[in-house]
């Protein structure tokens, strides 16, 4: 079965940092590009950002929203995803989402979703 | 970037009835367009991808088609668990973008 699952999140004070996991099984993992979404308490979708997987040199993407906070890494002798953020406001109060990206560039699987407050 | 937008922002329908609910993009994105469902307290799950394929799984009686600018999400005949909140998705171009999203409701 392909499975996405996400850990990691929790509660952290504003100014300080988090590192979410997500692990992959039931695929090549490293075949594919993984992306991070999230979703703020009663908001709508918004992407956080992208890594391409070794042919394409794990490069990766980011939203301006979070780009110089966050970090996007993966291991793929782990068959994992990881997301380092750091300088954390409030408003990064979300449910974080790993995602796999097919081979036409779409999302296609989704993760449960691990919630991360940003509250003193 | 590439804005998308999504209407209705929400709808109420029986059961039986035939749903559309349309997005536009503020740019061409030829047909590089997702759809997404989300169920209450759920993982949003992918249902349909470049405009109007479906993902692996998802019944029939969904469909999407347009091109460019401007998509819909059609679904033929809505049953209890096709009540949801709907997304567009681009991913013609970064940062990827989502609608607002459609909540579709029981009437």
């Amino acid at each position: 079965e392909v499975q996405l699952v996400e850990s990691g999140g929790g509660l952290v004070q504003p100014g300080g940092s988090l590192r979410l996991s997500c692990a992959a099984s039931g695929f090549t993992f490293s075949d594919h590009y993984m992306d991070w979404v999230r979703q703020a308490p009663g908001k709508g979708l918004e992407w956080v950002g992208r890594i391409r997987n070794k042919v394409n040199s794990y490069t990766t993407e980011y939203a301006a929203s979070v780009k110089g906070r966050f970090t996007i890494s993966r291991d793929d002798s782990k068959n994992s995803l990881y997301l380092q953020m750091n300088s954390l406001t409030t408003e990064d109060t979300a449910v974080y989402y790993c995602v796999r990206v097919d081979r036409q560039s779409a999302f296609d699987i989704w993760g449960q979703g691990t919630m991360v407050t940003v509250s003193s | 970037d590439t804005q998308m937008t999504q209407s209705p922002s929400s709808l109420s329908a029986s059961v039986g009835d035939r749903v559309t609910i349309t997005c536009r993009a503020s740019q061409g994105i030829s047909n590089h367009l997702a759809w997404i469902q989300q169920k209450p307290g759920k993982a949003p799950k992918s249902l349909i991808y470049a405009a109007s394929s479906l993902q692996s799984g998802v019944p029939s009686k969904f469909s999407g088609s347009g091109s460019g600018t401007d998509f819909t999400l059609t679904i033929s005949s809505l049953q209890p668990e096709d009540f949801a909140t709907y997304y567009c998705q681009q991913y013609n171009s970064y940062p990827l973008t989502f609608g607002g999203g459609t909540k579709v409701e029981i009437k």
